[in-house]
């Protein structure tokens, strides 16, 4: 089983609607984070927690809110999602590995907003 | 502003030689870099990582070498082979946060 699931996998939703994207960790990591891929810029942080009562705002927090429910759950929602947030969505979990530490991804979410 | 740049898009090797994927950055106070590999359908994973006082780290076919003063990283793969071939993430790591150049693709033909 893996150790960071990602639902959904896909989801093709309409202008206004509210949409929720769910992560769930086995890995006992304390650091999740999740970022949106576009095409021709990379992985950009949306939001990361380094525990439930520790949320963070990343680099492009506009428009999407989070929820730490629990060590192993961390949900990112859209409250009324716009065509610019369709994108491929990534959770991770960390942990320290000696010099660095060490990210652990979802297969991520494919979002479409029509 | 991108703090990490990857400016090859693309990259095609031939099976057996060296693939030499590049990443420029302008954040001097990044703690680490990190390069990550992903195939379609699937999540980033972890490579290979250099701490900022290192200038080379090695692990099997994988070497990343650090040039500080040109703040420019590189990750050599050699031999390469068919089952390298994805996309790769340059990423650099500081105060708590990781920011991720937009990738390459490599293409390793047999």
């Amino acid at each position: 089983d893996a150790d960071v699931t990602q639902t959904p996998r896909n989801r093709i939703t309409k202008t206004g609607k509210r949409i929720m994207l769910e992560c769930s960790q086995t890995k006992g990591h304390d650091r999740m984070y999740w970022y949106r891929q576009d095409p021709g810029l990379g992985l950009r942080l949306i939001y990361y927690s380094f525990d439930v009562k520790d949320i963070n705002k990343g680099e492009i927090s506009d428009g999407y809110s989070v929820s730490r429910q629990a060590q192993a759950k961390f949900s990112l929602s859209l409250e009324s999602a716009i065509p610019n947030q369709t994108a491929l969505y990534f959770c991770a979990t960390s942990e320290w590995a000696g010099e660095y530490n060490e990210q652990f991804f979802g297969p991520g979410t494919r979002l479409t907003v029509l | 502003d991108q703090q990490v740049k990857q400016n090859s898009p693309s990259l095609s090797v031939q099976e057996g030689r060296i693939s030499i994927l590049n990443c420029d950055y302008t954040n001097s106070m990044f703690d680490y870099f990190l390069w990550y590999k992903k195939y379609p359908a699937e999540g980033p994973t972890f490579l290979i990582s250099i701490s900022s006082i290192k200038d080379k780290n090695e692990d099997g076919r994988f070497t990343v070498f650090l040039n500080k003063s040109a703040k420019h990283l590189s990750l050599h793969i050699v031999p390469s082979q068919p089952g390298d071939s994805a996309v790769y993430f340059c990423a650099g790591y500081n105060f708590n946060k990781f920011y991720f150049g937009s990738g390459t693709k490599l293409n390793v033909k047999p």
